[in-house]
């Protein structure tokens, strides 16, 4: 299975100010016959179900403001916020779809400091 | 609007059964494949299994092999997971999430959950 691993496990970031996530898969996530990264970036606010905000690496979701970016190639990925907002707070995974089973980073919880 | 509603949770006995459920609406249930995903009490994400559009394709996690089944009826837009011999470490929030690639994800959409606890 791929192991996806998370840096830091929390981050306490000011308003206004830049928030990045690391994410690290155990192997490549780059599939060469179409050039696509299987990665995706999720945030999940308390008592509500994942919402995704990421996919190929990079890609934003229909609705997800550009304040919200996805960088990476092959096995390391960052997800970045330029300017964080209060409604930010929440819990961010990364997960991998390259492979059966698609397994998700251990999160990250997103505070304001 | 895409909207996928989970039941069938409950409190079951270490070894004893349940079955959940979802019903999708909003969208055209058989163009997708559709995935459980679990969240143990103060824990991470934890796909669990996923079923092609047909539903001739399954795959699961490996520690519910043999013991779940997941499986789709595309008439009644309803997606389902049959879960045997269960652990207490089956405890957790079960939903379902809509896939946008074949692979185990993207999740584009997901259900509330449904809550399972395993407990004597």
């Amino acid at each position: 299975d791929i192991v996806m691993t998370q840096s830091p496990d929390s981050l306490a970031v000011s308003l206004g100010e830049r928030a990045t996530i690391n994410c690290k898969s155990s192997q490549s996530l780059l599939y060469s016959s179409n050039n696509q990264i299987y990665l995706a970036w999720y945030q999940q606010k308390p008592g509500q179900p994942p919402k995704l905000l990421i996919y190929w690496a990079s890609n934003r979701e229909s609705g997800v403001p550009d304040r919200f970016s996805g960088s990476g190639s092959g096995t390391d990925f960052t997800l970045t916020i330029s300017s964080l907002q209060a409604e930010d707070v929440a819990v961010y995974y990364c997960q991998q779809y390259y492979s059966t089973p698609g397994t998700f980073g251990q999160g990250t919880r997103l505070e304001i400091k | 609007e895409v909207q996928l509603v989970e039941s069938g949770g409950g409190l079951v006995q270490p070894g004893g059964s349940l079955r959940l459920s979802c019903a999708a609406s909003g969208f055209t249930f058989s163009n997708y494949w559709m995935s459980w995903v679990r969240q143990a009490p103060g824990k991470g994400l934890e796909w669990v299994a996923n079923i092609k559009l047909d539903g001739s394709e399954e795959y699961y996690v490996d520690s519910v092999k043999g013991r779940f089944t997941i499986s789709r009826d595309n008439a009644k837009n309803s997606l389902y997971l049959q879960m045997n011999s269960l652990r207490a470490e089956d405890t957790a929030v079960y939903n379902c999430a809509r896939q946008r690639e074949s692979g185990p994800g993207p999740f584009d959409f997901w259900g509330q959950g449904t809550r399972v606890t395993v407990s004597s």
